[in-house]
């Protein structure tokens, strides 16, 4: 069975622009969350999906950061504009159930220039 | 607010050697924790999920203890190897209704010299 993908592996962009990133969950997962870690610091939650729902967004930085998943499947998490504290490493997870085990996608590496 | 802290930052150790990774969190509030290893460059892959009605879970080499009371865990990785070189991570979820969103603390790098 196939684990949780993530793309691009890595994005540079520069200041200004707009990234999307995408997150495949493992199949038959509701629960789908998003998790980055900028430099230096310690793993942040940032939102968390169960299907298409928003269930908890608490940790979303601003409004520049647009999370979805259309369908309850797969989800895009887009930067708009990105800044240069928007640079680090941005994981995806995704569980059976609200309190099951997490599982991680290898995560997307962002470089804001 | 939770806050998860890891000790120590790093760890060497020569191979075969038994060793302990320690995670405390402060808010007692859970219902479960996670243990995780990174390697470089790479995503998380889940080690160990302790429930809090439990107090240890095991997995081959690794035992994870859980003191929900005392708000601590350890992994203890038995007759180490050096391919256990990762950084390992704990989390914990808060225990509210509905929320499911992992503390992390900053890790321990261990390195399993051969």
């Amino acid at each position: 069975e196939a684990g949780v993908t993530q793309f691009p592996s890595h994005s540079v962009i520069e200041k200004g622009q707009t990234v999307t990133l995408r997150c495949d969950p493992i199949s038959g997962h509701d629960n789908l969350y998003w998790y980055r870690r900028v430099m230096g610091k310690e793993i942040k939650f940032l939102l968390h999906f169960v299907k298409e729902s928003k269930q908890d967004e608490s940790g979303m930085p601003n409004n520049r950061f647009l999370a979805e998943r259309t369908g309850g499947t797969y989800s895009t998490l887009k930067v708009q504009p990105a800044e240069l504290e928007d640079s680090g490493v941005y994981f995806c997870a995704s569980s059976l159930t609200t309190y099951n085990e997490q599982f991680f996608g290898p995560g997307t590496r962002l470089t804001v220039l | 607010k939770q806050e998860v802290t890891q000790i120590p930052a790093a760890l060497s150790v020569p191979e075969g050697e038994n060793l302990v990774l320690n995670c405390s969190f402060t808010d007692s509030a859970i219902y479960n924790l996670q243990w995780f290893r990174q390697d470089p460059g790479k995503g998380l892959t889940s080690l160990l999920l302790i429930q809090s009605s439990q107090r240890e879970q095991t997995s081959g080499r690794l035992n994870a203890s859980l003191d929900k009371s005392s708000g601590r865990s350890t992994l203890y990785i038995a007759a180490s190897q050096p391919g256990d070189s990762a950084t390992y991570l704990c989390a914990v979820p808060l225990d509210q209704t509905g929320a499911n969103n992992l503390f992390f603390g900053t890790g321990t790098r261990l390195t399993v010299i051969p």
